[in-house]
């Protein structure tokens, strides 16, 4: 079965950092584009970041570039987001997605159930 | 950036009704738009991919069509368990970009 599993989201400061894990299963994972979106409590969808099959290329929201770094670790089978100076406005459930198509950029065919970042003093 | 813009806000049907949702980039996304389903608590379910591709697993009543700025979700006869979100999302350029949703709710 092709799972994802996010973990390391909990309650963190403004100004604090936070390292958000995503476990693959069930897919070659390094054939695969990954992504992180998340989720503001009651609003839509929103893109963080993309990394590309290799790790070769990095892509980033304009909200959380130059903060948030994402990384891959494919003898892991792992995707990592390493979110620094958090703000009010990162609080949200965080996804990770598979691409659909291996090498392709596309859309996000499997999600995980997400982990909640919540940023609050 | 690319603003992608779904209308209506919420459409009200009842079950066994056809339902047309749509959305509109501001700049042509050629083929590259996507179509996801979310309910509530629930983590987004992909339908449709790059325009008219229907994802893995997903019935025959969905349907996707168009190209450039303007697409369309077709749902043909809708079943109780298709009241929900419903968010496109275009991937042609960085920064990716998802409309606002549509809510699709029973009448």
């Amino acid at each position: 079965e092709v799972q994802l599993v996010e973990s390391g989201g909990g309650l963190v400061q403004p100004g604090g950092s936070l390292r958000l894990s995503c476990a693959a299963s069930g897919f070659t994972f390094s054939r695969y584009w990954m992504a992180w979106v998340r989720q503001a409590p009651r609003r839509g969808l929103e893109w963080v970041a993309s990394i590309k099959h290799d790790g070769t290329e990095k892509n980033y929201g304009d909200s959380v570039k130059h903060r948030f770094t994402i990384s891959r670790d494919s003898a892991q089978n792992s995707l990592y987001l390493q979110m620094d100076s958090l703000r009010v406005e990162d609080t949200a459930v965080y996804y990770c997605a598979k691409v659909v198509v291996p090498a392709d950029t596309g859309a996000f065919d499997i999600w995980g159930q997400g982990t909640m970042v919540a940023v609050s003093s | 950036e690319i603003v992608v813009t779904q209308s209506p806000a919420t459409l009200s049907l009842s079950p066994g009704e056809r339902a047309t949702l749509s959305c509109r980039a501001s700049q042509s996304v050629t083929k590259y738009l996507a179509w996801y389903q979310q309910k509530p608590g629930q983590a987004p379910r992909l339908l449709i991919y790059d325009a008219s591709n229907r994802a893995t697993g997903i019935p025959a009543r969905f349907s996707g069509s168009g190209s450039g700025t303007d697409f369309t979700l077709t749902i043909s006869s809708l079943e109780p368990e298709d009241f929900a979100i419903y968010y496109c999302h275009q991937r042609i350029e960085w920064p990716y970009t998802f409309g606002q949703g549509t809510k699709l709710e029973i009448k």
